[in-house]
């Protein structure tokens, strides 16, 4: 498959506080995908991005297809403590067939 | 309503031993997904089956087999367990792979512990 660096690793923030994380890829994605895992859970579909320069919103989060195809990042605004968990980018092009590749996930801690 | 759903939720069992994990997806969708996390937590296709034919077969050990006996439901089967087959095993399923705005939705998981 082809990596994804997904940045940064962990964070460790407040309630309230804004958070951003991002994906970059050498290879071009037709498609950009974010997702939540909970402990013991699947992951979650949060935002689904299909066009470069999108811009995408859904309740507090805020995601965005790069113009070059190669990157997204993912914003989370006034942060609480249910945002605890591991987020993960996911892209998909040609070369991965139907498959997704997976960053290595960003695990959000928020203190109350 | 579960819309992928896999069971069991737990296996642990010791190495050798023969195994299968099951899932179902009641989205009506045309494609299914295994896909193994390992102990850092990292996603990784293993196999995907679109309408009952097999579309995406990574490098994975041939004692991994899967089946679907019809489009709702992909199967996996574990010959021989090895102690490095302990993972989470995530099953998915999609409306249909190919379309643009194809997206994936995933199971509960299936946590393999191989003694």
């Amino acid at each position: 498959g082809q990596q994804l660096n997904q940045s940064p690793q962990s964070m460790f923030i407040q309630e309230g506080e804004d958070v951003s994380m991002n994906c970059t890829s050498s290879s071009i994605f037709n498609t950009w995908l974010w997702y939540k895992q909970d402990p013991g859970e699947g992951p979650v579909l949060l935002i689904a991005l299909y066009k470069a320069g999108e811009l995408t919103s859904n309740g507090r989060l805020t995601a965005q297809f790069g113009i070059t195809r190669k990157d997204s990042f993912l914003n989370i605004s006034a942060s609480i403590p249910s945002d605890v968990g591991i987020y993960f980018c996911a892209g998909r092009n040609s070369n991965s067939g139907y498959a997704l590749n997976f960053g290595k996930g960003t695990s959000l801690l928020v203190t109350p | 309503d579960t819309a992928v759903s896999q069971t069991p939720k737990y296996l642990v069992t010791q190495m050798g031993n023969d195994k299968s994990i099951k899932c179902e997806q009641n989205l009506g969708h045309d494609t299914m997904y295994w896909y193994k996390q390992d102990s850092k937590k990292f996603l990784k296709i293993m196999f995907s089956y679109n309408n009952k034919e097999l579309i995406i077969n990574e490098t994975v050990p041939n004692r991994f087999s899967p089946k679907s006996p019809d489009k709702a439901h992909l199967n996996l089967h574990i010959n021989s367990l090895e102690l490095g087959d302990s993972a989470v095993y995530f099953c998915a399923s999609s409306p249909q792979a190919g379309l643009t705005t194809d997206t994936q939705y995933f199971g509960p998981g299936t946590r393999l512990t191989v003694l």
